[in-house]
């Protein structure tokens, strides 16, 4: 099976930037997305084939992906982006799998 | 803008069938490419994906599920479906039906989601 590992949890000032990672093996040679779930609600699409952005998501998200590291970048951090993260990667064989997902709290 | 909307019991007894009906507006169910998932999300816990199913009939499990799961699609009534069988306290979860989006070449993710729906394992 294919493992991720995400940080359990991130702390970020208002106004900084937040980057939160998923790791895997050679996982640059893989699709990643990334998703925002806040509290209560359902998760929502903020990147998605490494570093496209849907419509809708603020230019302060941003996604790279490289070796064995993807890299969710949020920058000048709003209260409103707090929230748990996750990574999902797909590929060939292994399909679908989420990463543990990553807790940003806002200072 | 697509949408989606899960439906189903809230409350299944242990060794039954779990089952869900995902209903889908707002977009063709057989244009454009898409698979259709299904996630599902215990208390406290991760995302995990179940599996996904397109129109046509061909469909992809997680291996950790594969031997219990069945997803299905109707495009005449825009719906899909999860059969889970002989479930346990441990599938108590929140169930998320979503679509895919992207292809084999690229890669696929999860463009749109349900509210999701809670399915309680309990005698």
């Amino acid at each position: 099976s294919y493992v991720l590992t995400q940080p359990p949890s991130i702390s970020v000032a208002p106004g900084k930037t937040a980057s939160i990672t998923c790791g895997g093996d050679s996982i640059g040679y893989k699709s990643v997305s990334w998703y925002q779930q806040r509290p209560g609600q359902a998760p929502v699409l903020v990147i998605y084939l490494d570093s496209a952005r849907p419509s809708g998501i603020p230019e302060r998200f941003s996604g790279s992906n490289s070796w064995n590291t993807a890299t969710l970048t949020i920058s000048r951090v709003e209260a409103g982006d707090e929230a748990d993260y996750y990574c999902l990667v797909w590929d060939r064989p292994h399909d679908l799998i989420f990463g543990p997902g990553t807790k940003v709290t806002v200072l | 803008q697509v949408q989606l909307q899960e439906s189903g019991p809230g409350l299944v007894k242990p060794s039954q069938t779990l089952s869900l009906t995902c209903t889908v507006s707002g977009d063709s169910m057989t244009s454009g490419g898409y698979f259709w998932s299904w996630i599902r999300q215990p208390a406290g816990k991760g995302l995990e994906w179940i599996g996904r199913a397109y129109f046509s009939g061909t469909t992809n499990y997680s291996p950790s599920l594969k031997s219990r799961v069945t997803i299905s699609v109707d495009t005449s009534k825009k719906q899909f479906f999860l059969k889970l069988t002989s479930v346990t306290a441990a599938d108590t979860a929140v169930y998320y039906c979503a679509r895919v989006g992207g292809n084999s070449e690229f890669g696929y993710y999860l463009d749109s989601w349900g509210q999701g729906s809670l399915v309680t394992v309990s005698s």
